[in-house]
């Protein structure tokens, strides 16, 4: 059964600051990570997803896997009010490629002018 | 594309009472995924169709939690004999694959049951 952690479980960052937030999980034979940004009262919006070990940028956000530590990270340049949500990383459950993703508590983000 | 439909989006019932949730797939999706997500738990998956069969319900309460998916454009979650622990957002999620290949989630805004 895979297991997801993530921390912290709360951050407050100035705007335009750089947030880092952590996800580890625990089924080795894992090859799918993704990132998951859920704003107040709203649905969770897929924001980033990689398969293989490195980092994957994509404008302000950027993905650091490392399988060998079971661990990625989102790294958000330029913080901005409206980065302000619920980050979940997610992992297939059942580790290799599953249709099912096992979900972290998340993290809360809250930037400020 | 309208997104993933849930209906309703609240739902008030008393301890007991049969609640039951709606969702309708991005057209085209061949996976439906249904979690819950409370402050304490978080997300929990419950239960998932690939080409309307059921896959895998290894979330689901057993005793009183059921779903269907009686065609593709349409999938339904009852709880029978509700308690107020069953009180959370419902979240309800297609995927054009959701097989083989992992692939993106599409949520709806959940339905958010209270029991009271």
């Amino acid at each position: 059964q895979q297991k997801v952690q993530q921390s912290p479980e709360s951050l407050i960052v100035p705007e335009g600051a750089m947030t880092s937030l952590n996800c580890t999980f625990s089924d080795s034979a894992s090859q799918y990570f993704a990132w998951y940004r859920q704003h107040s009262g709203k649905a969770p919006k897929a924001l980033m997803s990689i398969f293989s070990n490195g980092e994957k940028e994509e404008g302000r956000f950027t993905i650091h896997l490392n399988k060998a530590s079971l661990h990625f990270s989102l790294h958000i340049r330029d913080s901005q009010p409206s980065d302000s949500a619920l980050y979940l990383c997610a992992v297939p459950n059942t580790g290799g490629l599953s249709g099912k993703l096992t979900f972290g508590e998340g993290t809360q983000v809250t930037v400020i002018s | 594309n309208a997104g993933v439909i849930q209906t309703p989006r609240h739902k008030v019932t008393g301890k007991g009472q049969e609640a039951t949730l709606w969702c309708e797939p991005i057209s085209g999706h061949s996976a439906v995924f249904w979690y819950r997500q409370t402050i304490v738990q978080g997300l929990e998956f419950l239960t998932y169709f690939r080409n309307q069969a059921p896959i895998d319900d290894s979330g689901m309460p057993k005793e009183r939690f059921s779903a269907q998916m009686p065609n593709q454009s349409h999938s339904t979650l009852k709880i029978q004999s509700t308690q107020p622990q069953d009180s959370a957002v419902y979240l309800c999620a297609s995927s054009l694959t959701g097989g083989a290949v992992t692939g993106q989630l599409y949520f709806g805004e959940g339905s958010k049951l209270t029991v009271l």
